[in-house]
């Protein structure tokens, strides 16, 4: 078990409203990465950090942004929220540095209505 | 850019050997991951070639070839816990970041 864990795991908000996901690691690692996937689509970076404050974009990043203040927690949030993110978001942290070999959170299920 | 292509859906039977391809296009390349993903379920990591050849774990093998763009995932002696989605995915050079393949989905049959 790679100690990560996500919060909240189901949320239905309404469109327009901000959104914060949570992803906490125990490992002490640097790096952390948001995905979201989407039938069809597989796993699509969002965002994802190197270390305290340090944040760098991913092929998806509009609408999304994070913040890192601590080494053990990594935020996503949703401005203001729209049905096209609606999807299912997963937090992931590398293994000795290898980011090949990423260990994912459980996720965290998103509905936009 | 990078861009991986994998087959959308396979299915096999009990006890049957099943491979799984994955071509890739990328402008640099550090190795070829492959991840496998339950209904419901995280992605968890299954192997990952660094070099040219056969890596073997158990049942499962993973192969590559850097001269042709092309990779594979080798499942031999199915079980039915083994329905899944399994995905490729490269690192490219000077960077931390996974481009993950749109995944293939695996259904195994009594």
């Amino acid at each position: 078990d790679a100690g990560i864990t996500q919060s909240p795991r189901h949320k239905v908000t309404e469109t327009g409203t901000p959104v914060t996901l949570r992803c906490h690691q125990t490992e002490n690692h640097r790096y952390m990465y948001w995905y979201r996937q989407d039938p069809g689509h597989g796993l699509r970076l969002i965002h994802y950090s190197y270390g305290v404050k340090d944040t760098d974009k991913g092929e998806v990043s509009d609408g999304y942004s994070v913040s890192r203040s601590k080494t053990e927690d990594f935020l996503l949030t949703l401005e203001s929220a729209t049905s096209s993110q609606t999807s299912v978001y997963f937090c992931a942290i590398t293994a000795g540095g290898l980011s090949y070999e990423q260990y994912f959170g459980p996720g965290t299920r998103l509905t936009v209505t | 850019g990078q861009s991986l292509e994998q087959p959308s859906e396979v299915t096999a039977v009990e006890g049957a050997i099943v491979q799984i391809n994955c071509t890739y296009q990328t402008s640099g390349f550090y190795g070829l991951s492959w991840y496998q993903q339950h209904d419901g379920g995280a992605p968890t990591f299954l192997s990952y070639n660094a070099l040219d050849g056969l890596e073997e774990t158990g049942r499962f093998s993973s192969f590559l070839s850097r001269s042709d763009s092309y990779g594979y995932l080798l499942l031999q002696e199915l079980q039915m816990k083994d329905s899944a989605s399994y995905f490729c995915a490269v690192r490219g050079k000077n960077t931390d970041k996974l481009i993950f393949g749109t995944g293939t989905r695996l259904q195994v049959f009594p």
